[in-house]
This record gives structure tokens, sequence and C-alpha cells, in this order.
């Protein structure tokens, strides 16, 4: 099993759309969670930390579940400009500083 | 201004060649890791550091070697016994403690075997 799994995608929306993306991780000892975005053939870039609170930024809106050890994204009111890879990233702390990867989920948002 | 410095952006390589990847950040970040990207797919851990003189291997460190012999730089070696070397290669780093400890991205380097 992956440490980090995401549905791959992709998703094609139209502008205006709610899309919420998924992100299970199997160590339960991890202890930061991130969704980062990543433009074609560009670094990925924090998009927003996610707390056990739940968090919102703007349209963006992300949750965590430390029992069922899932992750959500919600996007509301698509853009364009959102079109782009979602990763899902969880950081094992505590002894080693390990930073790992889901595989991405990619978001497509037509006209 | 801060940030994590990747050079070069394009590499070329001959086969069986070695090759080194630098990474230099001004962040004052403890950990720094290296990933590797094939298209269409996620990243993937190489070695990842969290003092100097020390590091970890990660999930795909065979081929690959790596030094830390400054907090700021964390070079990666990509050796001839890497049969498969062509690549977008991310470097990043990221506090060790506090609430934030997301990473910074360099802007990556393409290696390309010719």
């Amino acid at each position: 099993r992956k440490e980090v799994e995401q549905d791959p995608g992709p998703f094609n929306v139209p502008e205006g759309a709610t899309v919420a993306f998924n992100c299970t991780y199997s160590n339960s000892a991890s202890q930061s969670f991130f969704w980062y975005r990543q433009d074609c053939r560009k670094e990925p870039k924090l998009l927003m930390s996610v707390y056990s609170s739940g968090n919102e930024d703007g349209r963006f809106t992300a949750q965590l579940n430390r029992a069922s050890q899932y992750i959500s994204l919600l996007i509301r009111d698509s853009k364009l400009s959102d079109s782009a890879t979602y990763l899902c990233v969880v950081n094992l702390l505590g002894g080693y500083n390990k930073l790992i990867f889901g595989a991405g989920t990619r978001l497509a948002v037509h006209p | 201004d801060g940030g994590i410095t990747q050079s070069p952006k394009y590499l070329f390589r001959k086969e069986g060649q070695n090759v080194t990847l630098s990474c230099e950040q001004n962040l004052n970040h403890d950990a720094m890791y290296w990933y590797r990207q094939d298209p269409g797919q996620g990243l993937r851990l190489i070695y990842y550091s969290q003092i100097v003189n020390d590091f970890q291997k990660g999930d795909i460190a065979e081929g690959y070697s790596v030094s830390r012999e400054k907090k700021e730089s964390f070079p990666l070696t990509v050796t001839s016994a890497q049969k498969n070397p062509t690549a977008f290669y991310l470097c990043a780093s990221s506090p060790l403690q506090g609430r934030n400890t997301e990473a910074f991205f360099g802007q990556g380097t393409r290696l390309t075997v010719v």
C-alpha cells in the first residue's frame, strides 16, 4: 500500500463548479499535512496547510480526519486558472523529518 | 530575497557519466530533500537530510549519492549506476520544527541522457 494515496483523476469540470479531492495516508504517526499545487513542468507550490480543526482560504477548504487518516480539499466556484495537479503531502515529524507526496490529482476547468 | 536555487535548469548527460545537480537555500532551513518526477507521475523521494553531515535514503536512492557539508547546500550526484536517469529533479527545504513545516521547492533540473 502506498504511504499517500490520491485519486489521479483527471477531474474535468466547468467554470463555477465545486470539486473535492480526497487523500488517504497509511502512517498514523503523520503529524503535518499540506496541499500543494503543481502547474505543468513547474515546481510544486504550497496551496495550504491542513489543520485538525479544518481551515479555509478563500474558495479553498481543507479538512483532516485523523481517525480515518483522510485529508480533503474542496474548491468552490472553480476558475480556469485552477487547472493544475493537486498534491497531497504528509510529513512524518519526529525522528527524521520526511515529506511524502501523493501522486497528485489532475484538475481541468473548462469554460 | 530568501529562496532555494537549483542549477542548472537543463542538463544533458552522456551514458556512463556522473553528473551533479546543485541545490542551495538561504532560508536557514535544517531539512533538505531531493525528489524525482517522471512525466505524469508524482514525486518520489531520493534522499533527505535534516542536519549537516547526515542524510537518509528515500524510496529510490539506488544510483544516487548526496552530501551535506553545509547547511545551505545539498548537491545530488546521479551516477552511472542509475539506469534510467532522465527525469525532472526537484530539491526542497523545510524547517524542522514549529507549526509551519511546509517545504519550499527550487525550480527543478531537467536531466536528459543522450
